[in-house]
């Protein structure tokens, strides 16, 4: 099974930082990778899709990046709603697997 | 409105049997490729299954691989997931999650369940 390797594994940023989430495949996954939000006690919510394809609704301020093995989540300006566990899934091959989770909090 | 609703969920024992069901609305479940997602209390997500549209092919992660299988029932909208030999380290929320797939190479899960609670324990 393909590894996906997030990092860092916790972040504490101020309202209106930049924040850069990365995320490493073990193998080339083409940009088969998506990034979901998941805030406590909720399910997850779909945030970006093949790499950089931002899903409708979501806020212009989350981008993605990347191709191959390295992926970048940022959001451009911290908002305090944006507190929640970040998860990058790749869907290149079956099974299909998450990465172990990026926690953010605000400073 | 389009949504996923789980149920099934509870507390078994080591070794016995569950089923999981996750019924559809505002959408036919049948013209998507839908998925199961755990998450162990206080632990990350975890893929676990996929039935896919069309083609019904089946596929599981190495930790649920026969003992695990997806099913659905187009009459009912539902998805299901039958879980047997349960064990200590099934204990999670279960989620279905549909795979909006918006091209033929993209998948996006795009609507998920609330989640469904399984407890293994003695």
């Amino acid at each position: 099974a393909i590894q996906m390797t997030q990092s860092p594994s916790s972040l504490s940023a101020s309202v209106g930082d930049r924040v850069t989430i990365a995320c490493r495949a073990s193998q080339g996954i083409r940009n088969d990778l998506g990034w979901y939000q998941q805030k406590p006690g909720k399910a997850p919510d779909l945030l970006i899709y093949a790499a950089s394809t931002l899903q409708s609704g979501v806020p212009s301020r989350f981008s993605g990046s990347g191709s191959g093995t390295d992926f970048t989540l940022t959001i451009s300006s911290l908002q305090p709603e944006d507190v929640a566990t970040y998860y990058c899934l790749q869907d290149y091959s079956y099974p299909f697997t998450f990465g172990q989770g990026t926690k953010l909090e605000i400073k | 409105e389009v949504q996923l609703v789980e149920s099934g969920g509870g507390l078994v024992q080591p070794g016995g049997s569950l089923r999981l069901s996750c019924e559809a609305s505002g959408f036919t479940l049948r013209s998507f490729s839908m998925n199961w997602v755990r998450q162990a209390p206080g632990q990350g997500l975890e893929w676990i299954s996929v039935i896919e549209k069309i083609t019904d092919g089946k596929y599981y992660a190495d930790s649920v691989k026969g003992r695990f299988t997806v099913s659905r029932d187009s009459g009912r909208n539902s998805l299901y997931l039958h879980m047997d030999n349960l064990r200590v380290d099934d204990t999670a929320v279960y989620y279905c999650a549909r795979d909006l797939r918006p091209t033929d190479l993209q998948e996006a899960f795009d609507i998920w369940g609330q989640g469904t609670m399984v407890t293994v324990s003695s």
